[in-house]
């Protein structure tokens, strides 16, 4: 079946960077946009951008511009974003979300908690 | 960026009883509109998309109207299993941009 599955929780300090990965199974991996939101406590979800595994094109949303970086590798059909200069309000929970349009296909989420 | 605005920012109706939430985008985003459940400690889960196709495996009692700015999310019977909080999300562009949700809560 078709699935996205995620790495496991992170705690980082402020100024940090943070890897979370997702791998893609069940469908062909060059087939569909991956995108990337994330869910502060309490907020609702955050579209940070996405790529496109067939050509490792990306689309960030301003407010992640120059601190954001998603990539993916191909042999392993697995996904990275890469987030810099963490602080404290990047505390979240992030999802990649697979998407030619809609959403249809969702990791379970990656904890990520900044704090000194 | 487009901004999705949704009301009420909760509900309460009782089991069997219709649910009708609300989403309006502040441009038009045409019909690419989804809207997506939320469980507690759960991913958000695909129900409507092109404002008014089901999803694969959703409930008929689910249904998606509205285009433009205007976009309508109808729960015609209420099941205990529906209670969560509910976003809509336009993809028109990019970036995406999710309303702030309505959290459907038992009356």
């Amino acid at each position: 079946q078709v699935q996205l599955v995620q790495s496991g929780a992170e705690v980082k300090k402020p100024g940090a960077s943070v890897k979370v990965s997702c791998k893609a199974s069940g469908y062909t991996f060059t087939s569909y946009y991956i995108h990337w939101v994330r869910q502060a406590p309490g907020q609702g979800p955050e579209w940070m951008g996405v790529i496109n595994p067939s050509g490792g094109g990306t689309g960030y949303a301003q407010k992640f511009q120059g601190r954001v970086n998603m990539t993916r590798d191909t042999s392993t059909s697995t996904l990275y974003m890469d987030l810099s200069s963490l602080r404290s309000e990047d505390t979240a929970v992030y999802y990649c979300a697979r998407g030619r349009y809609a959403l249809d296909v969702w990791g379970k989420g990656t904890t990520v908690t900044v704090s000194s | 960026e487009i901004v999705m605005t949704q009301s009420p920012a909760t509900l309460s109706v009782s089991p069997g009883e219709r649910a009708t939430l609300s989403c309006r985008a502040s441009h038009s985003v045409s019909s690419y509109l989804a809207w997506y459940q939320q469980k507690p400690g759960q991913a958000l889960r695909l129900l409507i998309y092109g404002a008014s196709t089901r999803a694969t495996g959703i409930p008929a009692r689910f249904s998606g109207s509205g285009s433009g700015t205007e976009f309508t999310l109808t729960i015609s019977s209420l099941q205990s299993e529906d209670f969560a909080v509910y976003y809509c999300q336009h993809y028109n562009n990019w970036p995406y941009t999710f309303g702030q949700g309505t959290k459907l809560e038992i009356k």
